[in-house]
Parts: structure tokens; sequence; C-alpha cells
């Protein structure tokens, strides 16, 4: 069965530091998603992605962060400059279209800010 | 806009007992509900899911029913088993634009063999 894969599975980095958290979606789906979700709280929507932009985006996804699909096959979560509150796990999801919209999602890329 | 309200945990049972974690929402229009599960160390994976009023989404055992006059999606379990034992999110659905998931807190449920 397809599924949603993300690397690295664990990244720790310094405060002010930039990540790349990567993921690659199912094959044949058109829509993409981060989401994370901070260690005890509940999953947050960050953003989604259609059509090579983003289509919908949070009040926590702020110019700190970007994402992008470089090559048709990846799909990219970047923090520019890393915070203590930015440690949470990450997760990516990709979903295909009418008429499920039904969303996949990936194990997750904890991300530890010291 | 859409919001949903679930049951505080942590919910601790014995095995083969009755399950019910409570969820109800807020939403424009009508979304599609979700529950899904987190097991220890994993993601999310989609437990049941159902589109419109009435439906009744069910899967490994749990189901859930979408009852529209209560704006309610309650998860239930006849017979939890100690693989049971990781964290439910209920997670209704906006079904228009992005159709971007919004999750509940989450409610551990432990069971104990």
């Amino acid at each position: 069965e397809p599924e949603v894969t993300q690397t690295p599975s664990h990244q720790v980095t310094q405060m002010g530091q930039e990540v790349i958290l990567r993921c690659v979606p199912i094959s044949n789906h058109l829509y993409f998603y981060w989401y994370r979700q901070i260690l005890g709280q509940k999953v947050e929507f960050l953003v989604s992605f259609y059509n090579n932009e983003i289509s919908e985006k949070s009040e926590i996804f702020d110019d700190q962060f970007s994402v992008e699909r470089p090559d048709g096959s990846n799909f990219t979560l970047k923090i520019r400059s890393t915070k203590l509150e930015d440690s949470a796990m990450y997760f990516c999801a990709s979903s295909d279209v009418w008429p499920t919209y039904e969303q996949y999602f990936g194990p997750g890329t904890r991300l530890t800010v010291t | 806009g859409n919001s949903v309200t679930q049951m505080e945990g942590p919910v601790t049972l014995s095995e083969e007992a009755f399950l019910t974690i409570n969820c109800t929402y807020t939403a424009t229009g009508y979304p599609s509900l979700f529950w899904y599960v987190q097991y220890p160390g994993e993601g999310l994976q989609l437990l049941l899911k159902a589109t419109k009023a009435d439906d009744k989404g069910s899967n490994k055992g749990f189901e859930a029913t979408y009852r529209k006059e209560t704006t309610s999606f309650h998860l239930e379990k006849g017979s939890v088993q100690v693989s049971d034992s990781a964290v439910y999110f209920c997670a209704p659905r906006r079904d228009s634009g992005t159709y971007k998931y919004i999750f509940g807190t989450g409610t551990r449920l432990k069971v104990l063999a």
C-alpha cells in the first residue's frame, strides 16, 4: 500500500539554525499538508499546498516557515531560524481529490531545538 | 470556524471493558468526521470516518455515528484490548477549500490486562 514517508525521523538543532524537513507524498496525490504536534498537545494545522502554491496557512505559519515542492516528488518544510518553541513532531500529509479528499499521514519528524 | 472538543484523558480500562470517547464539534456547513489513532511512537492512522448525517463509521471493532442534531461523533468499542492502548483524535474536516482537519486534543487510552 502506498504511504507517505518523512525524513529524518528525529532532528536535533540549535536555536537560530535552519532546518529542512522532508516528505515524500503518495505519488498521485495533489494536496499536501504540514501539521505539528507539540508534546502532549493537539495536532495543529500549519499549511496546505496545491498546484505549486500555498492554498491556506495558519497563524503559526509565519515568515520563518516556508514550503516547497522542489522536484515533483518531495515536499519540504523549512524553518529559517528555529526557536525553542518550534520543538514538536511535524507530520506531513497528502490527499487525493474528489470524492474522498482523505489525508494520509507520514510517521512524523521529531524536531528538538536546543 | 470549525472546532472540536474531546473528553479529557487519560482513560484507563481493563481488558474487555466498554469504551466511549466523547467528541463534539462546531462547524459551518456539514463537515466529514474522522477518528485518527496514534500508537506509541507512531504517526496518525485513520481509524474510521463518516461523511454525512447518520452515517456510522466502523473499523477494528470501533464505531462512531455522525449525529448532526447533537453535533457529536462519539467513539465506542464493545470490548477493548491491551493493543488498543493509544491516543485517539477526533477530527472534523472542512469539506471545501483546502479540506484541512481540525484535530481535538486527543484522548489517551490505556488498557490493562
